[in-house]
């Protein structure tokens, strides 16, 4: 029953490292979300899209980039991870406005550690 | 700027307490809201509220909506160590596909 999957659950990775975050949606959705979660802050978003090859910057954009080559795909870029990227990822996933009746279905994170 | 609001921050209860959550929002063009629970992982939902006044109930939880004072609470009744988790509250906009967060409540049930 797994609708939105993302790739790793912990990472550890060097600082100046170029990092890949994958999700996937099997529930043919339209947009697609990238979140980073810290503790005081709550969620915060980073990127979103709302069809394939379409992005738009959200409330954080800053240090990190977006590719959607594929409507289930959405993947997020670190281009030089950074220590202050430490956090929980999350990647949340919804139909349409006309269609929408439950908001977002997330994934189940990925807790990244830059060293 | 748009804005969503959630009281308390934190909250430590014993098994079978009833416990409030509160949500305020203050956002352009409001739509609906919206209740989801997170525990270790993935935030699950709960509730969407569009209506004001329409209680909608799951089990032992339950929530409401007041557009007239832009708020809502989640109520949860006799509680127990499984409802230990972060409550997010979030807010549809009209025209935006994007949820406006609160910060969270995180509930910690003791036995």
């Amino acid at each position: 029953d797994v609708k939105v999957t993302q790739s790793s659950r912990y990472l550890v990775k060097r600082t100046g490292e170029k990092v890949f975050l994958e999700c996937v949606q099997d529930m043919d959705h339209e947009n697609m979300f990238w979140y980073r979660q810290d503790p005081g802050l709550g969620l915060r978003l980073i990127y979103f899209s709302y069809d394939v090859k379409m992005k738009e910057k959200g409330d954080i954009p800053e240090g990190y980039s977006v590719s959607r080559e594929k409507k289930e795909r959405f993947s997020l870029i670190l281009e030089s991870a950074s220590t202050n990227q430490t956090s929980m990822y999350l990647c949340a996933s919804s139909l349409s406005n006309r269609d929408r009746a439950d908001g977002y279905t997330f994934g189940s994170g990925t807790r990244l550690t830059v060293v | 700027e748009d804005k969503v609001v959630q009281s308390p921050l934190s909250l430590v209860v014993h098994e079978g307490d009833t416990v409030t959550l509160n949500c305020s929002y203050e956002v352009t063009n409001f739509r609906s809201l919206l209740w989801y629970k997170q525990e270790k992982k993935a935030p699950t939902f709960l509730f969407m509220l569009t209506s004001s006044g329409i209680e909608k109930k799951s089990g032992r939880l339950s929530s409401i909506l007041d557009k007239k004072e832009l708020s809502s609470i989640l109520n949860i009744t006799a509680t127990q160590t499984g409802d230990s988790a972060i409550y997010l509250c979030a807010v549809y906009k009209g025209g935006s596909e994007k949820l406006v967060f609160g910060k969270g409540t995180k509930l910690t049930v003791n036995p």
